[in-house]
């Protein structure tokens, strides 16, 4: 079966520094682009961040960029996310989720999801 | 930036009736839009990719439509499992993918 499980959310002060970890079960992981997705309480869906099957190739939104690093270690069947100078707007549950297509840098869209780690920013 | 607009914000219906979603592009998407369905405490599932493929184990009740900038997601006698917030999605072959605010489902 097909998991990814995030973890490492917390209440960090602003201007603080929190790594979100994902990890992925049931497929061939270093195959697929993964990618982190928030969600501000009681609000849509924000895509932030995605890396490639190798992680050669890295993706942010412009609302993270220069704050947050994606990586992954394929060895292990893990993503991560590096989050500094975090914001109170940056508050949301984190998710982490992926489109199983091989030969491709990009997904697309997102066929599995995990069930999200919550950041709270706030002093 | 391509912006997703969806409407209503909010459909109250009675189960056994059907919902229409809609769900618009502010420029031409082709048919590359996803739906996804959330219910509360959980990740997001996707329901439709391509406009109107289902994804695999979708329900039939559940069809997509549209092209270019129009786009919707019907559901078809509501089950009392489809009460949910439903988005919409443009995705592309390069990042980042754009997702619509939400239309909650909810019971008449």
């Amino acid at each position: 079966e097909v998991q990814v499980l995030e973890s490492g959310g917390d209440l960090v002060q602003p201007g603080g520094s929190l790594r979100l970890t994902c990890a992925g079960s049931g497929f061939i992981f270093n195959t697929y682009t993964m990618s982190w997705v928030r969600q501000a309480p009681g609000k849509g869906l924000e895509w932030i961040s995605g890396i490639s099957g190798s992680g050669e190739s890295t993706y942010y939104a412009d609302s993270v960029k220069g704050r947050f690093t994606i990586s992954r270690d394929n060895s292990k069947n893990m993503l991560y996310l590096q989050m500094n100078s975090l914001r109170p707007e940056d508050t949301a549950t984190y998710y982490c989720a992926f489109r199983p297509v091989r030969g491709a840098l990009w997904g697309g869209y997102f066929n599995y999801w995990g069930q999200g780690t919550l950041i709270t920013v706030s002093s | 930036d391509i912006v997703m607009t969806q409407s209503p914000v909010t459909l109250s219906v009675s189960p056994g009736e059907s919902a229409t979603l809609s769900c618009r592009a502010s420029q031409n998407v082709g048919t590359n839009v996803a739906w996804y369905q959330q219910k509360p405490g959980q990740g997001p599932r996707l329901l439709i990719y391509g406009a109107s493929t289902r994804a695999t184990g979708i329900p039939a009740r559940f069809s997509g439509s549209g092209s270019a900038t129009e786009f919707t997601l019907t559901i078809s006698s509501l089950q009392s499992e489809d009460f949910a917030v439903y988005y919409c999605q443009q995705y592309d072959n390069r990042p980042p993918p754009r997702f619509g605010q939400g239309t909650k489902v909810e019971s008449k």
